[in-house]
């Protein structure tokens, strides 16, 4: 059972818009900001979104993420292939003082 | 290139140790806080542990305390977790990655920016 809540799976079709929630609470994404990171299959976390909606050079402005009170989505425009992949936010959690995660969202394109 | 390289994964009887190794490249490791992250097989990811950038500071995930040790060579750009009474629920691929720390001005942010390929840890008899 992961801290932070997301739906274990996501659809879409080509040049879709598609959004991911991700729910904490007072003590992570209520006090801290939220990161999202992509896992293609069967390879390692690429972070893809940092402080709640800051894009890295080099991601593609399709990807936005959000933050409100306890909860933050990540949405993903204009749908590719390519974006089929894992997400997970994360946050740091002063409560237990150290990082968690979703659970992650197995996205597919449908 | 910025490289993160794991090694020292391999099948381990439970109760036992391990010791995993993360070399640093391609950036000056020293100024950097370090973390290890696992993944289960099927499974999300979860945090392990953290070491500060001098190796003074650490966290644990509770389901690790007092089993594991997180530490840092900087003069071998080499971060190390030690793993000791390994139990079937260890079982994971190990993935090292850099911290990375940023300000708006207003408050701080951090993520995780590099991460390396994973060393595969199998806790079975």
């Amino acid at each position: 059972q992961s801290v932070l809540t997301q739906p274990p799976s996501a659809s879409g079709t080509p040049g879709q818009r598609v959004t991911i929630s991700c729910s904490g609470t007072s003590s992570n994404i209520g006090s801290n900001t939220v990161n999202w990171y992509q896992q293609l299959p069967g390879t390692a976390p690429k972070f893809l979104i940092y402080s709640n909606n800051q894009r890295p050079s080099g991601v593609p402005d399709r990807f936005s993420g959000s933050k409100s009170g306890t909860s933050a989505s990540l949405a993903i425009s204009g749908l590719q292939s390519e974006d089929e992949a894992d997400y997970y936010c994360a946050a740091w959690d002063d409560s237990l003082n150290g990082w968690v995660f979703g659970g992650g969202t197995k996205l597919t394109v449908l | 290139e910025v490289q993160l390289v794991e090694s020292g994964g391999g099948l381990v009887p439970p109760g036992g140790s391990l010791r995993l190794s993360c070399a640093a490249s391609g950036f000056t490791f020293s100024s950097y806080w370090m973390h290890w992250v696992r993944q289960a097989p099927g499974k999300g990811l979860v945090w392990v542990s953290r070491i500060n950038s001098d190796g003074s500071s650490t966290n644990y995930a509770d389901s690790v305390k007092g089993r594991f040790t997180i530490s840092r060579d900087n003069a071998k750009n080499t971060l190390y977790l030690q793993m000791n009474s390994l139990r079937a629920e260890d079982t994971a691929v190990y993935y090292c990655a850099r911290d990375h720390p940023g300000t708006t001005g207003i408050y701080y942010y951090y993520y995780m920016d590099v991460w390396g390929k994973g060393t595969t840890v199998t806790v079975s008899s």
